[in-house]
C-alpha cells in the first residue's frame, strides 16, 4: 500500500524559474493539502482540496497554484521561484474531516531556491 | 481562528524518565485535538487524537494525553522514555470541517 507518493524528494531551483510538485494517493480519500514546513515553525497549509474540482486557499498561498483534476492527484505549482519558498513541502490526505480527518502524510520534497 | 501553543521547542529527557510535552488550545468551543510525531526525513504520522469521546486518549507506542477543558491543556505524555522516541512532535487542533492548524512543535532528545 503506497498511501501518499511526492516527487521529487529534492530539488534545487533558481530564483524566477517553475516547477511542479507531485503528489497522489492510492486511497480513494477525497481531502488532500499541501503543507511547508520551516524550521521552528510548524506546518503551515498552503492550499487543500476537499474534492476534485474543489481548491481553496491556506494560511500561505501566494506564489503556489494548485488544481485537483482528479481524487488521486493534487500538484503544488511554483510559477516563479523566490528564495522565500525553500522548506520542505508535506502533502497529506484523509478520508474526512472533523473527528475522522486523520492526515496520512507523505515523505516530503525539500525544495531549495538559490 | 483556533490556534495550539507547545510549550518548549527543545525537551531533553533521560532514557526511562517520563515524557512531558506540553500543548495548550485556544478555542471556544472545544475542538479535536491531535498529537503527530515526525521522524527524522520523515513525514508526520498520528500519535493519537481527542474527539469528546473520553478525555484521557491513548495512542501508539505507549503514548497518551489528556484533554483538559479547564486548562485548555492536551499535554502528552510517556512513563518512560525510550531511545527510539526522539523525534519532532507536533499538536494540532481542528474545528468542524477546517483543516487541521499545526503547533511549531517540540523535539524530544532521549539521552542514554
Amino acid at each position: 500500500n503506497a498511501g501518499v507518493t511526492q516527487t521529487p524528494k529534492f530539488r534545487i531551483l533558481k530564483i524566477g524559474q517553475s516547477m511542479t510538485l507531485q503528489c497522489t494517493q492510492d486511497m480513494n480519500h477525497n481531502y488532500m493539502y499541501w503543507y511547508r514546513q520551516d524550521p521552528g515553525m510548524g506546518l503551515k497549509l498552503i492550499y487543500y482540496s476537499v474534492g476534485a474540482g474543489i481548491t481553496d486557499k491556506g494560511e500561505v498561498p501566494n506564489g503556489y497554484n494548485v488544481s485537483r483534476s482528479t481524487t488521486e492527484d493534487f500538484p503544488l505549482r511554483l510559477e516563479l521561484a523566490a528564495p522565500s519558498q525553500t522548506s520542505v513541502y508535506f502533502c497529506a490526505s484523509s478520508n474526512g474531516a472533523g473527528g475522522s480527518g486523520e492526515l496520512f502524510f507523505g515523505e516530503g520534497s525539500r525544495l531549495t531556491v538559490l | 481562528a483556533q490556534s495550539v501553543t507547545q510549550l518548549g521547542s527543545h525537551v531533553s529527557v533521560s532514557e526511562g524518565a517520563l515524557v512531558l510535552l506540553r500543548c495548550n488550545y485556544s478555542s471556544s468551543v472545544p475542538p479535536y485535538l491531535f498529537w503527530y510525531v515526525q521522524y527524522p526525513n520523515q513525514g508526520l504520522q498520528l500519535l493519537l487524537k481527542y474527539t469528546s469521546a473520553a478525555t484521557l486518549v491513548k495512542g501508539i507506542n505507549g503514548f497518551e494525553a489528556e484533554f483538559k477543558k479547564s486548562e485548555t491543556s492536551f499535554h502528552l505524555t510517556k512513563p518512560s522514555a525510550h531511545m527510539s522516541d526522539a523525534a519532532e512532535y507536533f499538536c494540532a487542533v481542528m474545528k468542524g470541517n477546517t483543516p487541521l492548524v499545526f503547533g511549531k512543535g517540540t523535539r524530544l532528545s532521549v539521552i542514554a
